[in-house]
């Protein structure tokens, strides 16, 4: 079993459709959350990050962590064109990052 | 200060030959980590330095792989005897501190061995 389970998609939607994109993990170890945007033959940049369960929010979107479910949610608003990539999630023990396969996400005009 | 370069952009090797990456992370960032990026695949780690020490090692770094940060400024990846399952991203990312709240990338070296 892979450390952190991620849909690889792909994913289609209408612009200013919600997008939810979605990851699962084993360790419970895990503590910082993140997800990162990668845009083909680019390296990631990291849109969010969270600590522990909860919610956060930036802009257009939205982070959940539910640890107790070891399941980690990107919600994206007002989807846009510019949107279109891959977003892989990410989670942190130790000095190690542990990366989803990322999902594949299309937002056609 | 741009962000994190990795040169070349793309590199196609033959199968046998020796390659070298370099990686110019940001510089007040301590931290500089190698990843190694397959098609469909999430960032795998494959080392780390803290400046100039190597602190940690993936078993996925075989024998044929050597990385180095001789001033704790930028660093060095190199391949020997390339095989064609070495053809992957190899990314290069930075931080200051422990990067608990994330990385930053640089953009990578894409590696074809033919």
């Amino acid at each position: 079993q892979k450390e952190v389970e991620q849909d690889p998609g792909p994913l289609s939607v209408p612009e200013g459709a919600i997008v939810s994109l979605n990851c699962t993990y084993s360790n419970s170890a895990f503590q910082y959350f993140m997800w990162y945007r990668q845009y083909s033959r680019k390296g990631p940049e990291l849109l969010m990050y969270t600590y522990s369960s909860g919610n956060k929010e930036d802009g257009r979107f939205t982070a959940q962590v539910d640890k107790s479910s070891k399941y980690i949610s990107l919600f994206i608003r007002d989807s846009q064109p510019s949107d279109s990539a891959t977003y892989l999630c990410a989670m942190r023990t130790g000095n190690q990052f542990y990366f989803g396969t990322g999902t594949s996400l299309t937002v056609i005009p | 200060d741009t962000g994190v370069s990795q040169n070349p952009r793309h590199k196609i090797t033959k199968r046998g030959q020796n390659v070298t990456f370099r990686c110019d992370p940001i510089s007040e960032h301590n931290r500089l980590y190698w990843y190694r990026q397959t098609l469909g695949q999430g960032p795998e780690f494959l080392t780390y330095f803290q400046n100039e020490a190597q602190l940690e090692k993936s078993r996925l770094l075989s024998d044929r792989f050597s990385a180095e940060r001789p001033k704790g400024s930028f660093s060095t990846l190199e391949i020997q005897r390339t095989e064609q399952g070495d053809s992957a991203m190899y990314l290069c990312a930075s931080s200051l501190g422990t990067g608990a709240y994330g990385y930053t990338f640089g953009s990578g070296t894409r590696l074809t061995v033919v």
